[in-house]
């Protein structure tokens, strides 16, 4: 079973530019969340979508949008780079279903690492 | 809004020891989810336990188990027999509505 694939692996921007990041979950998941990741801030959470519906954001500006396709794949979007930008982005699937098979976990993909110049 | 605190930024064990690994968190919740995550160096995340809040009972996982107290608000985890393989990152984080508050992290190097 693959696992959750995000590209791309590294980018570099500079400031102002967009950028878009896309995340395709493990067959069968219908969630699909994004986390920022920095070494002073930590892991924080950015949204998580199911079925195509955002359920719940984090606390980021509105540059950081996302949104999730029919098929469960996922783009987040950042626009109008800035410095501070710069940081691993992860995405995360999990089943998300009311039900046994819902344990919470995540399964995370290895990360899109953004640099912003 | 619920926060998440480890305290112990970085620590170091010597191979085959015990080291426990602190985690508490703050919530008015009483229905969550309690995880402890694992990011080796330049590999992905994964999961190591997980904990239902309304299960009394700790969850263990081979060498890895927790000290889940709920009114103290407190999620250890402790691994025991610890290996080579076990550096890495280790992140606390609570769950509530499909939103997971992640701790920032104790950095373990298990030293041979």
């Amino acid at each position: 079973k693959a696992g959750v694939t995000q590209t791309p692996r590294y980018l570099i921007k500079t400031r102002g530019q967009q950028v878009t990041l896309s995340c395709s979950p493990i067959s069968g998941h219908r969630s699909v969340s994004w986390y920022q990741q920095t070494p002073g801030q930590g892991l924080q959470f950015l949204f998580e979508y199911f079925s195509e519906t955002q359920r719940n954001k984090g606390n980021f500006p509105g540059r950081f949008s996302g949104r999730q396709f029919s098929n469960s794949r996922s783009e987040m979007n950042v626009s109008t780079l800035e410095l501070g930008d710069s940081a691993l982005y992860l995405c995360a699937s999990s089943f998300s279903s009311v039900g046994a098979r819902n344990t919470g976990e995540l399964f995370f993909g290895e990360g899109s690492r953004l640099t912003v110049l | 809004a619920q926060t998440v605190t480890q305290s112990q930024p970085e620590m170091s064990v010597q191979e085959a020891e015990t080291v426990t690994l602190s985690c508490t968190y703050d919530t008015s919740e009483n229905n969550y989810y309690l995880f402890w995550y694992k990011q080796p160096p330049s590999r992905q995340m994964i999961l190591v336990i997980r904990q239902e809040a309304y299960k009394q009972q700790n969850a263990t996982e081979n060498r890895f188990s927790v000290n889940f107290q709920k009114a103290a608000k407190s999620f250890s985890l402790k691994i025991s027999d610890s290996q080579l393989g076990d550096t890495a990152m280790y992140f606390c984080a609570f769950m509530k509505f499909f939103k997971i508050i992640f701790g920032k992290g104790t950095r373990l190097h298990i030293l041979p």
